[in-house]
């Protein structure tokens, strides 16, 4: 059963530009959520989406955006990149909606942002 | 939402069975413990959960008492390719998973 499969692996891009990320969670799974990392700022959560809608957003700017298709892939997007948005995105997915208790989520292996 | 509290680092050599405790004195009666691992530039892999006494599977065994305000994370026979983070989480806030710091374990031969 593949996991989590997120593309692309590393990318850099110059500041000011937009870039998106694509997510495409294990089969069966109808729950997408993306996370941002850094060294300073650890796991961060951005966003979550069930059913093409999204559930729950955190604390990031609105140039921070997301989507979910009918197949459950996802994909995000940073518009207008900072320098500051240069860090790890994590995709994960699990079959129920939400981080409730008891629901595995599975990561997948992240892209490496760097703006320059 | 259940605070964790998990030492910052470890140390340990090839061979030995590490434990790493993680403290969760207000988890909720619903909640589940579940614990990750992170090498770097990695996602965080899903290591083992549980809700109350014992758990076990092929790479790690989970304790939980009975009062369940802590959990400890049994790795048995580490080797170097356990140097990692491990981090505990509890319960989940609303509807995202909250990471703390987490624990590195770093194991030397």
């Amino acid at each position: 059963k593949a996991g989590v499969t997120q593309t692309p692996r590393y990318l850099i891009k110059t500041r000011g530009q937009q870039v998106t990320l694509s997510c495409s969670p294990i089969s069966g799974h109808r729950s997408v959520s993306w996370y941002q990392q850094t060294p300073g700022q650890g796991l961060q959560f951005l966003f979550e989406y069930f059913s093409e809608t999204q559930r729950n957003k955190g604390n990031f700017p609105g140039r921070f955006s997301g989507r979910q298709f009918s197949n459950s892939r996802s994909e995000m997007n940073v518009s207008t990149l900072e320098l500051g948005d240069s860090a790890l995105y994590l995709c994960a997915s699990s079959l129920a909606e939400g981080a409730t208790s008891g629901n595995t989520i599975y990561f997948g292996e992240g892209s490496w942002l760097t703006v320059v | 939402l259940a605070k964790t509290t998990q030492p910052i680092s470890m140390d340990s050599y090839e061979g030995q069975e590490v434990n790493i405790t993680c403290s969760h004195n207000n988890i909720a009666t619903n909640d589940y413990i579940t614990w990750y691992q992170q090498f770097p530039s990695q996602g965080p892999r899903f290591i083992i959960q549980g809700y109350k006494t014992k758990v076990t599977n092929e790479v790690a065994s989970l304790f939980i008492p009975a009062d369940r305000k802590s959990s400890t994370l049994s790795l048995p026979r580490v080797s170097l390719s356990d140097t990692a983070v491990y981090y505990c989480l509890v319960g989940y806030y609303g509807n995202k998973l909250v990471f703390g710091a987490g624990t590195i374990l770093r194991v030397k031969s």
